[in-house]
C-alpha cells in the first residue's frame, strides 16, 4: 500500500534553533517526493519536488534531500515566519499522478 | 507563477442544500484538476481527479452521485456538494496541473471551507 509518513506531529524550535523533518515513503514508482507548506486556513504552498535518491534542493532557510526511502527538510536557523505545517507527498506512477500525503508537521518557532 | 483560485472562500448552508463550489486556473490551462478534502489536523485526502471534457475518476469511498465534478473547461473546473449533511463540513481544495505528463507539478488553491448546520 502507498504510503508517506512524517515525523515528528509537531515539533517546537527557538529562533536559529536548527532541525529537520522527516518524510518516509513507501509509493510504488514514485515519480517525485514533494514538500509544501501549509499556513492555517489555506491551501498548500509549493516548496520543491525531489526526483531521484542524492538529489537536494534549498530556498533560503530550507534544504530538502532524498534517499531511496526517506527525505528530509531541513531548516537552518528559523524564524518565527517559518512557523507552518509542513507537508509531504509521494506522486504514484498511475495515469493521473496522483500525490498520496502524509500528515504533516506542525512547526512553531518562537522569538 | 501559477494561480489556482478558489470561491467561494468560506460557505455555510443549511442541511440538504446543495453548494456549489468553483476553482479556476488564472495564467495556466489545467488539462488535470484534483479535488481534496482535509478535515482538522489531518491531511489531504484527495476525492477525485478530473481531466477536461471527460468524467472525474473518484478514489474509493467517495460517492460520485453527491459529490459531483464538471471539468468544463481548461480554466475551471467545480465541485458541487449535493444534499449537504454536517458530516460534510470540511476544508475543500482543489490543486490543478497543466499537463498529465510524467513532471508536471501540481499547483494548489487556497481552500473553501465549508460548514453544513
Amino acid at each position: 500500500e502507498d504510503q508517506v509518513t512524517q515525523s515528528p506531529e509537531a515539533l517546537r524550535l527557538q529562533e536559529g534553533e536548527s532541525s529537520s523533518l522527516n518524510c518516509s515513503y513507501t509509493v510504488s514508482g514514485l515519480r517525485g517526493l514533494f514538500w509544501y507548506r501549509q499556513d492555517p486556513g489555506k491551501g498548500p504552498e509549493f516548496l520543491f519536488t525531489l526526483y531521484s535518491a542524492g538529489e537536494e534542493k534549498e530556498k533560503e532557510r530550507l534544504k530538502a534531500t532524498l534517499t531511496k526511502k526517506e527525505s528530509f527538510l531541513h531548516i537552518t536557523a528559523p524564524k518565527p515566519e517559518d512557523s507552518a505545517t509542513y507537508l509531504c507527498a509521494g506522486r504514484m506512477n498511475t495515469g493521473f499522478q496522483k500525490l498520496v500525503f502524509g500528515t504533516g508537521t506542525r512547526l512553531l518557532v518562537s522569538p | 507563477g501559477a494561480v489556482v483560485s478558489q470561491h467561494p472562500s468560506r460557505v455555510i448552508c443549511k442541511s440538504g442544500t446543495s453548494v456549489k463550489i468553483e476553482c479556476r486556473s488564472l495564467d495556466f490551462q489545467a488539462t488535470t484538476m484534483f479535488w481534496y478534502r482535509q478535515f482538522p489536523k489531518q491531511s489531504l485526502m484527495l476525492m477525485a481527479t478530473s481531466n477536461e471534457g471527460s468524467k472525474a475518476t473518484y478514489e474509493q469511498g467517495v460517492e460520485k452521485d453527491k459529490f459531483l465534478i464538471n471539468h468544463a473547461s481548461l480554466t475551471l473546473s467545480t465541485l458541487t456538494v449535493t444534499s449537504a449533511h454536517p458530516e460534510d463540513s470540511s476544508f475543500y481544495i482543489c490543486s490543478a496541473s497543466e499537463t498529465s505528463g510524467a513532471y508536471n507539478e501540481q499547483f494548489f488553491g487556497p481552500g473553501t471551507r465549508l460548514t453544513v448546520l
